[in-house]
């Protein structure tokens, strides 16, 4: 069966520094998404990009973080001078199209120190 | 923007018992509600979900209904099984899937 897959599983890294999360959407699928859990907290949608652009992006995706497609099967999520409070799980997900199920990976645990 | 909120944060029922969850929410212009299921070290995976233009359904042991005028949703499992245990959350978004919010999540503990 066909899955959303993300690397690294935990990151660790220092305040300051950029970290990239990756992701593999479902190979089919046209809309992405990146949201995130902060530990014993809601899950907080961030960003979702479609056609190589961003459709939608939340209050919290502010000029710290990007995204990009950077070929056929990667989805990135860049994040550029990290701080202690983006210590959190952050999940990739993909859909078929606009409607259609939201197939969630299995995360990356991002750690700033 | 859209606020969910879900009751209870932590359920725990007998095994065979049903387990019963609540959402709310603030934006009446949301269309879409999903219901996922969070296991331990894993990503949230859609278990049931309902549009706006519907009143319930139901998927086998799994149910939602939604009430548009009251702007609340509930997930109903029944004969629940040891397995079921988990986080679930509700969500809700307009646009169908962008900008998705979620609720709290409710730990649900299924006792043999």
């Amino acid at each position: 069966e066909p899955e959303v897959t993300q690397t690294p599983s935990h990151q660790v890294t220092q305040m300051g520094q950029e970290v990239i999360l990756r992701c593999v959407p479902i190979s089919n699928h046209l809309y992405f998404y990146w949201y995130r859990q902060i530990l014993g907290q809601k899950v907080e949608f961030l960003v979702s990009f479609y056609n190589n652009e961003i459709s939608e992006k939340s209050e919290i995706f502010d000029d710290q973080f990007s995204v990009e497609r950077p070929d056929g099967s990667n989805f990135t999520l860049k994040i550029r001078s990290t701080k202690l409070e983006d210590s959190a799980m952050y999940f990739c997900a993909s859909s078929a199209d606009v409607a259609g199920e939201q197939f969630f990976g299995p995360g990356t645990r991002l750690t700033v120190l | 923007g859209e606020n969910v909120e879900q009751h209870p944060s932590t359920l725990s029922v007998q095994e065979g018992d049903s387990a019963v969850i609540k959402c709310t929410y603030s934006d009446s212009a949301s269309n879409y509600f999903p219901w996922y299921k969070q296991e331990l070290g894993k990503g949230p995976q859609l278990i049931i979900d309902i549009r706006s233009n519907v009143g319930e359904k139901k998927d086998q042991r799994i149910a939602v209904t939604l009430n548009k005028t009251a702007k609340h949703f509930s997930l109903h499992i029944t004969e629940t099984q040891p397995e079921d245990s988990a986080v679930y959350f509700c969500a809700a978004s307009r646009r169908n899937n962008n900008d998705m919010r979620f609720g709290a999540g409710t730990r649900l503990t299924v006792k043999p």
